[in-house]
Parts: C-alpha cells; sequence; structure tokens
C-alpha cells in the first residue's frame, strides 16, 4: 500500500522557518519524482516545488522561490521542503505528492500557519 | 504562472451526466499530452482520477472520462451520484524546467 506522511507543520511567526518532512512507503521511492502542492484555506491547489530521482534537478514556483529548498534522501524514503522567511500567504496544507508531472498519490497533508 | 481557468460551479440531478471545462494556453493544456484531473472530498487530499488526458488509473468509475480540444479540456462525469460532490481540479504540464499548473477548481453539486 501507497502512504505518504507528512510532519512538521506547525504555527510559525512571519519572517520564521519551518522543514515538513515526508516519508514513503509502499513503492520504488527511487524511480519517482516528488512534488509538494499546498492549498491555502477555501482556495485551489498549487504547485510549490518538485525534485527528480536522484535530486538533482528541482523546480519551484515563482511564489518561493529563493526561500524555499526542496531535497530528498533516497536511503530514508523521505522528501523534505525546507521553507525560510515565511509569510503570511504562505498559510496552507502542504500535500507531499507522488509524482513531477501527474500527482499519483497524495499524502494527507500538513497545516503550516504563519502568523502575523 | 497564471491558473487555468474552469467554471466555479456545475450542478446536475441523480443519473444526469455534467462536463467540466479546463481552459489554457498552447503553452499547456494544447502543447502536450499530460493533462490531469482531481477530486477533493471537503477534508481530504485531493485523489487523481484522469491522466493524460483521458486515462483512469486502476479503480476509478469508468463513469469519469476526460478530453480535449485544442487549448480546452474536459472532464465528463456520467450518470452522477451523490457521492460525485466534491470538487476537481485540472492541471496541465507546461514544458521541462518548469512547474505544472493548475486549475481554478469547480465545485459539483448533486441536486
Amino acid at each position: 500500500e501507497v502512504q505518504l506522511v507528512e510532519s512538521g507543520g506547525g504555527l510559525v511567526q512571519r519572517g520564521g522557518s519551518l522543514r515538513l518532512s515526508c516519508a514513503v512507503s509502499g513503492f520504488t521511492f527511487t524511480n519517482d519524482w516528488m512534488s509538494w502542492v499546498r492549498q491555502a484555506p477555501g482556495k485551489g491547489l498549487e504547485w510549490v516545488a518538485n525534485i527528480n530521482e536522484g535530486g538533482s534537478e528541482k523546480y519551484y514556483a515563482d511564489s518561493v522561490k529563493g526561500r524555499f529548498t526542496v531535497s530528498r534522501d533516497n536511503a530514508k524514503y523521505s522528501v523534505y521542503l525546507q521553507m525560510n522567511s515565511l509569510r503570511a500567504d504562505d498559510t496552507a496544507v502542504y500535500y507531499c505528492v507522488r509524482g513531477g508531472t501527474t500527482a499519483n498519490f497524495w499524502g494527507q497533508g500538513t497545516l503550516v500557519t504563519v502568523s502575523s | 504562472q497564471s491558473a487555468l481557468t474552469q467554471p466555479a460551479s456545475v450542478s446536475g440531478s441523480p443519473g444526469q451526466s455534467i462536463t467540466i471545462s479546463c481552459t489554457g494556453t498552447s503553452s499547456d493544456v494544447g502543447g502536450n499530452k499530460y493533462v490531469t484531473w482531481y477530486q477533493q472530498h471537503p477534508g481530504k487530499a485531493p485523489k487523481l482520477i484522469i491522466y493524460d488526458v483521458s486515462n483512469r488509473p486502476s479503480g476509478v468509475s469508468n463513469r469519469f472520462s476526460g478530453s480535449k480540444s485544442d487549448n480546452t479540456a474536459s472532464l465528463t462525469i456520467s450518470g452522477l451520484q451523490p457521492e460525485d460532490e466534491a470538487d476537481y481540479y485540472c492541471s496541465a504540464y507546461r514544458g521541462s524546467s518548469t512547474l505544472g499548473v493548475f486549475g481554478t477548481g469547480t465545485t459539483v453539486t448533486v441536486l
């Protein structure tokens, strides 16, 4: 059974940092791109970042470029999102997703709230 | 990174068919086969229901079908059922070295 379990969300002050983690199981992690997608309260979906199988290619939304960094540890079957200089409009549920172009499977999400 | 355009809401009675449109440009929807559709029930994570314009993952009802014409993709739900009431999002690939883009989302209501 494919599982993606996010952790690391919470309440943070504006300008602060958080690191999200996603532990995966049930598929061969090293064969897949991985992505982060977010959804602000009551709003639509937004691709945030993705990373290729080996970690050498990474792409970011313009809204987070220079502030967020995606990485992965293939030995630990995990993907991460380091979020710095957080702003109020970064408040959202962050989903870990299997796939880079097609989101084949989604985690349950972790809520990040940035207070001003 | 402008979102793809979807109608805000679509409704239908049980048993009817409805279609949700997703309009983009020749750089995304019209430019490749990587158009996907997701279903999201309230408080839940989205679920993939259509990939590569018209393919259904294993386990997804054949009442869901996808198509594309020029820069507009469409999702049709046939034989509408109460459990189809949800938000639906399209997404498209915009080429290498960039992220994809989602649609604005459509709320489906079963009357």
